[in-house]
């Protein structure tokens, strides 16, 4: 089955450790996206890249980092310097480079403390 | 700034009644619209898209529709049924760029026996 998977699906980390989030898809989709989900907001764009070695900050990019060696792989840092990580972690892909409607992993719960 | 709201933060409606969940949006340029169902521990889910061109659009027992005057658009439900217990929100954009959507809060969906 096609589709997008989010590892580990919980994740505990200490203050002042970097962590990395995997999303791996094999949609054969161009482009890949990592959102931020917290209670009572709605979802929010961290950073997006719409063809493998190019990626863009979205609105909430800081604290974060992301890289995009392969097609398939788009994996997410949490560094320290993010204030507030505790949060659910969302990927997503498009079929085109940019394209709407969003396909979504299943998330990862990251709990910094 | 730009904003989607849904009207309603919890809705509980009878096996086997109709739902409806709606959305406002304040971006009047907004011509791309999609409605996600994300149960919990997961990640949302298409159901459903519309674009400006149309004001009703069908799929399997739902329909949206949209009231581009008011900048409101629905989600409806016909025979909800206890699977359909989740957070719906919707989300819009310009030109179909999945980058720019702009996602509302969710709306959560209480199926009673």
């Amino acid at each position: 089955d096609g589709g997008i998977t989010q590892s580990p699906k919980y994740l505990f980390r200490k203050e002042g450790q970097n962590v990395t989030l995997s999303c791996e898809q094999n949609l054969n989709h161009d482009a890949m996206y990592w959102y931020r989900q917290d209670p009572g907001q709605g979802l929010r764009l961290i950073y997006y890249s719409q063809i493998v070695n190019d990626f863009q900050k979205g609105d909430i990019a800081e604290g974060y980092s992301v890289s995009r060696e392969k097609k398939e792989s788009f994996p997410l840092t949490v560094t320290s310097a993010q204030k507030n990580p505790t949060a659910f972690y969302l990927c997503a892909s498009t079929l085109g480079q940019g394209v709407a409607p969003l396909h979504f992993g299943n998330g990862t719960r990251l709990t910094v403390t | 700034g730009e904003s989607v709201g849904l009207h309603l933060p919890t809705l509980s409606v009878q096996e086997g009644d109709n739902s409806i969940i709606n959305c406002a949006y304040s971006n009047s340029a907004s011509d791309y619209f999609i409605w996600y169902k994300q149960e919990s521990g997961k990640g949302p889910q298409f159901i459903i898209d519309i674009r400006s061109n149309m004001d009703k659009r069908q799929g399997q027992r739902v329909t949206v529709l949209l009231n581009k005057t008011v900048k409101h658009l629905s989600l409806q439900i016909a025979a909800t049924q206890p699977g359909d217990s989740a957070v719906y929100f919707c989300a819009t954009t310009q030109g179909g760029t999945a980058s720019k959507l702009t996602f509302g809060t969710g709306t959560r969906l209480q199926v009673t026996l």
